[in-house]
């Protein structure tokens, strides 16, 4: 069965500092993977997605996130962190066509000034 | 382009009472989605529609909860009567399948509370 884990519930870095957010995954074939973002009170906004080809796939507001076989890891970074940029992250992984799509339980990003 | 529209985006209601929540997906995405979100976890599906038809509707309790998509369009998700247990956020999403990719975008969510 397919299944997403975010090691870390929060995870608080100072502003203009790199990030990264951990995502594992469990899925018997390749998988299709996705980050998204949700502020509060809204809805998630999807931030990047890889289905195949190069694995290192960027995305909108200067992210960009790998994906590992190997490490069956699709860890999310980003070079320098400004204050919007606090909110709640959600990886999922799906099947193929992407139809069952299952989400992480989502790591909190506190910016501190 | 408009999003994924969902009304209300807030319900307080009081157990056993009825609810319902509406979706209007963006235009020309065939595949709809519904999604319940406990506080401090991600989306679970309840339902997935393609078009008219429910193709996977296994996490959906039935006994409560039913949602319709007249005409392929807009989808209502019900709940009657509804539980404590059933406060969360509902989330609707919408997809166009592409190439036998689908990428979902969501719509604001539903907030409920079941007092």
């Amino acid at each position: 069965a397919q299944s997403v884990t975010q090691p870390d519930i929060h995870i608080t870095v100072s502003e203009g500092a790199s990030l990264e957010l951990r995502c594992n995954y469990s899925y018997g074939a390749t998988p299709y993977l996705f980050w998204y973002v949700q502020s509060p009170g809204q809805g998630l906004q999807l931030l990047l997605k890889y289905f195949s080809g190069d694995t290192l796939v960027q995305g909108i507001k200067g992210f960009e996130a790998e994906f590992k076989r190997s490490q069956s890891s699709f860890n999310l970074r980003k070079p320098s962190v400004h204050w919007s940029d606090a909110a709640e992250y959600f990886c999922a992984v799906a099947g193929t066509g992407g139809f069952k799509t299952i989400f992480g339980a989502g790591t909190r990003l506190f910016v501190k000034a | 382009e408009a999003g994924v529209v969902q009304s209300p985006r807030y319900k307080i209601i009081e157990k056993k009472q009825p609810v319902a929540f509406w979706c209007n997906p963006i235009s020309g995405h065939n595949t709809l989605y519904w999604y319940r979100q406990n506080l401090g976890q991600g989306p679970e599906l309840l339902i997935r529609y393609e078009n008219e038809e429910a193709v996977d509707d296994s996490q959906l309790p039935k006994d409560r909860f039913s949602a319709e998509r007249l005409k392929g369009v807009d989808s209502t998700l019900k709940i009657q009567p509804a539980e404590l247990g059933d406060s969360a956020v509902y989330l609707c999403a919408s997809s166009l399948v592409d190439g036998g990719t689908d990428t979902q975008y969501f719509g604001p969510g539903t907030r409920l509370t079941v007092l």
